[in-house]
């Protein structure tokens, strides 16, 4: 059964980078039957897609976050990556991982989501 | 401002129906991209509802539907309940492909 589990630091400084593990069981994330796709939701408001990437490394990013976002697979430790640098206060929310069987299928799973506070 | 547009929020009396509208636009909803629904309950992870605009995945009871037409798709709930109540947020892609969502819509059972 698949499943996903988001880690990381909760709390990060303004100006730094926010580093965040998804850890994938139950599938190889090189499966080139699936998409890995970063959600986020600030507390209180809606959820903002950051982007996907495929088992090959090609990565789809959203326009607004597209400068400060690096996604990246680590098939060793089969596990993804979300690195998002010059965090403010504003990027401060729930972050989700989810899996797609294709670019345009439904997202399911969804991991549980970590919560990241931006503060000094 | 979200892409997609939902009403903030829908109520209804325990056993009744309500709907959800999401609007979007000719390079999402109305471009034929795929249109999946969410449940979201306090402090919890969003739940697939409905995905490919009419479909349910296994387990979620068939009181809850979906539909589109032209840029807008609809999530219908029939014989309410108060384990309903919660967040519902509709979500599709444009052609890049992105995701896109709607703001959310609060549901109370009254």
């Amino acid at each position: 059964q698949l499943q996903l589990q988001e880690s990381g630091p909760g709390l990060v400084k303004p100006s730094e980078t926010l580093s965040l593990t998804c850890t994938v069981s139950g599938v190889s994330i090189s499966n080139n039957n699936y998409y890995w796709a970063w959600i986020r939701q600030p507390p209180g408001k809606g959820l903002e897609w950051i982007g996907t990437i495929y088992s090959s490394g090609t990565t789809y990013d959203s326009p607004s976050l597209k400068t400060r976002v690096s996604l990246s697979l680590d098939t060793s430790m089969n596990h993804l990556s979300l690195r998002l640098n010059s965090v403010t206060v504003a990027d401060t929310a729930v972050y989700y991982c989810a899996a797609q069987r294709n670019l345009f299928g439904e997202p399911q799973p969804w991991g549980q989501g970590t919560l990241v506070t931006v503060s000094s | 401002q979200s892409v997609l547009t939902q009403p903030p929020s829908v109520s209804g009396a325990p056993g009744q129906s309500v709907t959800i509208s999401c609007t979007g636009s000719r390079s999402n909803i109305g471009a034929g991209y795929n249109v999946h629904w969410y449940q979201q309950l306090p402090g919890e992870a969003p739940k697939l509802l409905i995905f490919a605009d009419t479909n349910r995945p296994s387990g979620v009871p068939d009181r809850f539907s979906g539909s589109k037409s032209g840029n807008s798709a609809s999530l219908i709930i029939t014989g309410l309940q108060a384990e309903d109540e919660a967040d519902y947020y509709c979500q599709s892609y444009d052609n890049r492909p992105n995701w896109v969502f709607g703001g959310g819509t609060k549901l109370t059972v009254l």
